[in-house]
C-alpha cells in the first residue's frame, strides 16, 4: 500500500531553534514535495526532490532514497514560519503525476 | 503573473444544488490538478489534466463530480447534486514541465471553501 507518514504531528518551538520535520514513505517514488500551508489556508510549494539535498534561504530539504525518508529543516526559526508543512510523494516512475499526501506537521514558533 | 486563480473563494449552497468551481491556471503550465482538503482526509487528488486532456480521475469520489478543461486557460469542477459531505476546501494547482521533462513544483490557487447545508 502506498503510504506517506509524517512526524511529528505537532511541533512547538522557541524562536531561533533548529526545526526538523520528517517524512517516510512505503515504496519507491519518482519525486517528493514539501508544501507549506499558511494559517490563512494558502498552499506554497517549497521543494521538489528526487535525490540529495536542496536549500532555499533558511529551509533545507534532504532525501534518502534507500531509507525512503526525507527531512525538512528550518534554521533560525521565526514566528512567520508557523504553518502546516505537508510532505507529498509521487509513487512509481516518472509519468505518474498523482501526489499522495502526508497528514501534515503543524509548526508553531513562539517569539 | 497573477498566479492560479480560483473562484469563488467561498460558496454556501443547499443540499441538492449544483455547484461549479472555476480555475484559471498559470499561462504556459501544461498540467492542471484539482485537490480536495478536509479535516478527516487531508489533501486528496481528485483529477488532473495534461494539455487539457483528463489523465487520471481515479480520485473523483463518485458520478456526482465532473471536471472539464475546455481550453488551456480554464477548468471547472462541478458537483451535481451537492451533499453536505462534499463540504471541503477545493484547490486547483498548475505545474509546468521543465526543459529536461522533469516536473517542477506546483502553484496552488487560494482555494474555494465549499459549505453544503
Amino acid at each position: 500500500k502506498n503510504e506517506v507518514e509524517q512526524s511529528p504531528q505537532n511541533l512547538t518551538a522557541q524562536e531561533g531553534e533548529f526545526i526538523t520535520i520528517n517524512c517516510s514513505y512505503s515504496v519507491g517514488i519518482s519525486a517528493l514535495h514539501w508544501l507549506q500551508q499558511h494559517p490563512g489556508g494558502g498552499i506554497v510549494s517549497l521543494f521538489m526532490l528526487s535525490s540529495g539535498k536542496k536549500k532555499h534561504g533558511r529551509l533545507i530539504a534532504t532525501i534518502n532514497i534507500q531509507e525512503k525518508h526525507s527531512s525538512l529543516h528550518i534554521t533560525a526559526s521565526h514566528p512567520r514560519d508557523s504553518a502546516v508543512y505537508i510532505c507529498a510523494v509521487r509513487f512509481g516512475n516518472f509519468g505518474n503525476e498523482k501526489l499522495t499526501f502526508g497528514t501534515g506537521t503543524r509548526l508553531t514558533i513562539i517569539p | 503573473d497573477a498566479g492560479v486563480i480560483q473562484s469563488p473563494r467561498h460558496e454556501v449552497t443547499e443540499m441538492g444544488q449544483e455547484v461549479t468551481l472555476r480555475c484559471k491556471p498559470i499561462s504556459g503550465h501544461d498540467y492542471l490538478f484539482w485537490y480536495r482538503q478536509t479535516m478527516m482526509r487531508g489533501l486528496e487528488l481528485l483529477i488532473y489534466f495534461n494539455n487539457n486532456v483528463p489523465i487520471d480521475d481515479s480520485g473523483m469520489p463518485e458520478d456526482r463530480f465532473s471536471a472539464k478543461m475546455p481550453n488551456a486557460s480554464f477548468s471547472t469542477l462541478k458537483i451535481q447534486p451537492s451533499e453536505p459531505r462534499d463540504s471541503a476546501v477545493y484547490f486547483c494547482a498548475s505545474s509546468p514541465k521543465g526543459r529536461t521533462g522533469v516536473r517542477y513544483g506546483y502553484t496552488f490557487g487560494s482555494g474555494t471553501r465549499l459549505t453544503v447545508v
